[in-house]
């Protein structure tokens, strides 16, 4: 089975940095996705992690320990645009490799 | 450039009526497949497909049928709807099933099963 946790709801004021926890229990493992959802569309693609360490992309990191079953995204000198919900996704393994498990996602606001 | 299409984006059904849910890309891409999102609830897959005539079942598959006759398309047929399968659907679609290769979603069609 699959089992991935994020926490439902995040506060953070402009400019300031955030920190997304994801952990997941899954039955094979071949990568961690983290997505971006406005409210009312479609989830776009943040980032990919599936070697230990930080992957950095411009204000948005994401780190991955697969030891532990955990991810963070990162998101530093916030903006109001980054309001959304962020989804921590994990790509099965064998004969779940197609698949990819989403956790409930975690709704960000940014204040001014 | 028109990526992944789903239609129609708004839908309401009476309980026990038929309909299918369109997906189209126009990227080539072998990998496709459906999600539902309800709220609290994330996104669960209900079916996919690695290629033209091959489809396997996801999380929650009940109540849902898929074909796929062709690498362009992957629709998604509701038998008898009920009002359980009132959600937000979105096809997504990848050029394969690397682990790396990311998923492209279409805009979503929100149905609501009265």
């Amino acid at each position: 089975g699959q089992n991935i946790d994020q926490p439902t709801e995040m506060t953070a004021t402009e400019g300031a940095i955030v920190q997304i926890n994801c952990t997941y229990q899954t039955s094979g493992f071949n990568g961690l996705f983290w997505y971006q959802q406005h409210a009312g569309e479609a989830p776009t693609f943040l980032s990919y992690n599936v070697l230990d360490g930080l992957e950095e992309k411009g204000r948005f990191s994401s780190f991955l320990s697969r030891s532990k079953g955990y991810s963070y995204l990162l998101l530093k000198e916030l903006q109001m645009k980054d309001s959304a919900s962020y989804l921590c996704a994990v790509r099965g393994r064998g004969s779940t490799l197609g698949r990819l498990y989403f956790g409930r996602g975690t709704q960000l606001t940014v204040w001014p | 450039n028109a990526g992944v299409t789903q239609t129609p984006k708004f839908q309401v059904l009476k309980t026990g009526q038929s309909m299918t849910l369109q997906c189209a890309q126009d990227m080539n891409h072998e990998y496709m497949s459906w999600y539902r999102q309800d709220p609290g609830m994330g996104l669960r897959l209900i079916h996919y497909s690695v290629g033209a005539g091959i489809t396997d079942q996801g999380e929650v598959p009940n109540g849902y049928n898929v074909s796929r006759s062709t690498t362009e398309d992957f629709p998604l047929r509701l038998l008898s709807a009920a009002p359980s399968q009132t959600s937000v659907y979105f096809c997504a679609s990848s050029p394969g099933t690397a682990t790396n290769e990311k998923l492209f979603f279409g805009s979503g069609t929100q149905l609501s099963v009265l």
